[in-house]
């Protein structure tokens, strides 16, 4: 199974400033993808990080806001542009192994004020 | 959207009880897989159960797929109180756009000691 890190844990950011949060994996992967939780709901799919191309976005999200890239087989990083008070909340990474098994990095907590 | 319905949204149950969590969802899938998380931590990978497959198990866990009805089952045997947690199940749909998962909204499991 692959091992996700992801910094930073946690940070708290004033509006409009941007955060960069960092997704390295230990092995191999075939597929990268960001997701978001609010606390207590389930996961919502930001977009996949294509290698060396610009990543797919799923419907609400957008590049000006999320910039996502994806440099390697291995890491990718997610920015939170012109950050709100509605983009507090819990941003993981994962990625997918040759077995099709997805993998989730611990996230990265991330408070606007 | 949500793929994925899980059924209960939550459940108690005492130590050594068995604990099932259903899953529906919508269209044609690849694969699902089976999530659980402990309150704020990450996501652990449980099962994952290919659209060929009927069952399959691991541990004190034992899944089920029906394709047929498009559900799914995630069956905890002897539950323990360390089992109360949130789990999800996601669904990697056949979709034209590209693979990826999707996440029901979760059953929260509590074990009572």
């Amino acid at each position: 199974s692959a091992v996700i890190s992801q910094k930073p844990s946690r940070d708290i950011c004033q509006r409009g400033t941007s955060l960069t949060i960092q997704c390295q994996v230990d092995s191999q992967v075939t597929m990268m993808f960001w997701y978001r939780q609010q606390p207590g709901q389930s996961l919502t799919l930001i977009a996949t990080a294509n290698q060396g191309s610009e990543a797919t976005y799923e419907s609400g999200f957008v590049i000006d806001k999320f910039p996502i890239s994806r440099p390697n087989l291995t890491f990718s990083t997610l920015t939170v542009s012109n950050m709100s008070p509605e983009d507090s909340s819990i941003y993981l990474c994962s990625a997918r192994d040759f077995t099709y098994e997805q993998y989730f990095g611990p996230g990265t907590r991330l408070t606007v004020t | 959207s949500q793929q994925g319905e899980e059924d209960p949204q939550a459940l108690s149950i005492q130590e050594g009880e068995n604990a099932t969590m259903n899953c529906s969802y919508k269209t044609s899938i690849n694969n699902l897989q089976w999530y659980r998380q402990n309150s704020g931590r990450g996501l652990v990978h449980l099962i994952l159960i290919r659209s060929n497959e009927r069952e399959k198990h691991s541990g004190r866990l034992r899944v089920t797929l029906d394709t047929s009805k498009k559900s799914s089952s995630l069956l905890i045997t002897a539950s323990r109180a360390a089992d109360t947690a949130s789990y999800f199940c996601a669904t990697d749909a056949r979709e034209t756009s590209g693979s990826r998962l999707t996440f029901g909204e979760g059953t929260q499991l509590t074990v009572n000691p």
